[in-house]
């Protein structure tokens, strides 16, 4: 129940593409949803983030679509540039608790290459 | 850079050998995590510190040892691995605990023989 399933496992798409990548969970309890960025030899980085109040967010290129009902999220990426070509990770977080840290749930990663 | 800092960043070692893993963060954060990633596997929660103590163990081998002497500065010790623990360990940083951005290091490539 504390897993996230993330598809598809490697994407690749010609620039200017958008590729999208999914993600399901089963918690209920998960109330905060973060993508991760990484690029080879780096930590993962934020990218964006959304918690269930809203449907939709978007930051520049990228965007996170909600659907509480199903317990799914997406991560769309608007005219990708092979700049965007790295692995991205969903997350799910339980509500901070006292004496406990953060409890984030990563997806298994998607390696995305974008074609010049 | 992220501010997070992880030494050293490849690392070698015999099933019999002791080696440390550094972490220092320079964001003022209060609280730092330890992660190991695998290929094609989830990055996996090892241990959580806040203000120094530790406040999350994720059934961890008793063979990685962590210690964070301050709130700046991560450790994780090794000892007897198996060639099994050879991954990518990050470590990151927030402020506070309340699902505040993760910061993670560039992580330390260990390959244990």
């Amino acid at each position: 129940q504390q897993q996230v399933k993330q598809s598809p496992q490697s994407l690749i798409v010609q620039k200017g593409g958008i590729p999208i990548i999914n993600c399901a969970y089963e918690n209920t309890a998960f109330d905060y949803f973060p993508w991760y960025q990484q690029f080879p030899g780096k930590g993962p980085a934020l990218l964006i983030a959304i918690r269930p109040d809203v449907s939709e967010k978007k930051e520049g290129r990228f965007t996170i679509s909600f659907n509480k009902s199903a317990k799914q999220f997406s991560l769309h990426i608007m005219d990708s540039q092979p700049g965007d070509s790295a692995t991205y990770f969903c997350a799910a977080s339980l509500p901070h608790q006292d004496n406990y840290g953060q409890n984030f749930v990563f997806g298994p990663g998607t390696r995305l290459s974008v074609l010049p | 850079e992220t501010g997070v800092t992880q030494t050293p960043r490849h690392l070698v070692m015999g099933m019999t050998n002791k080696k440390s893993l550094k972490c220092e963060q320079h964001l003022g954060h209060n609280a730092m995590y330890w992660y190991k990633q695998s290929a094609k596997k989830p990055l996996e929660l090892m241990f959580v510190y806040s203000l120094e103590e530790r406040v999350e163990n994720n059934s961890v081998p008793s063979r990685f040892s962590p210690e964070c002497p301050n709130s700046s500065h991560l450790f994780l010790h090794l000892h007897t691995l198996q060639p099994e623990d050879s991954a990518l360990y990050l470590c990151a940083s927030s402020q506070g605990l309340r699902q505040e951005t993760q910061y993670f290091g560039p992580g330390t490539r260990l390959l244990v023989l």
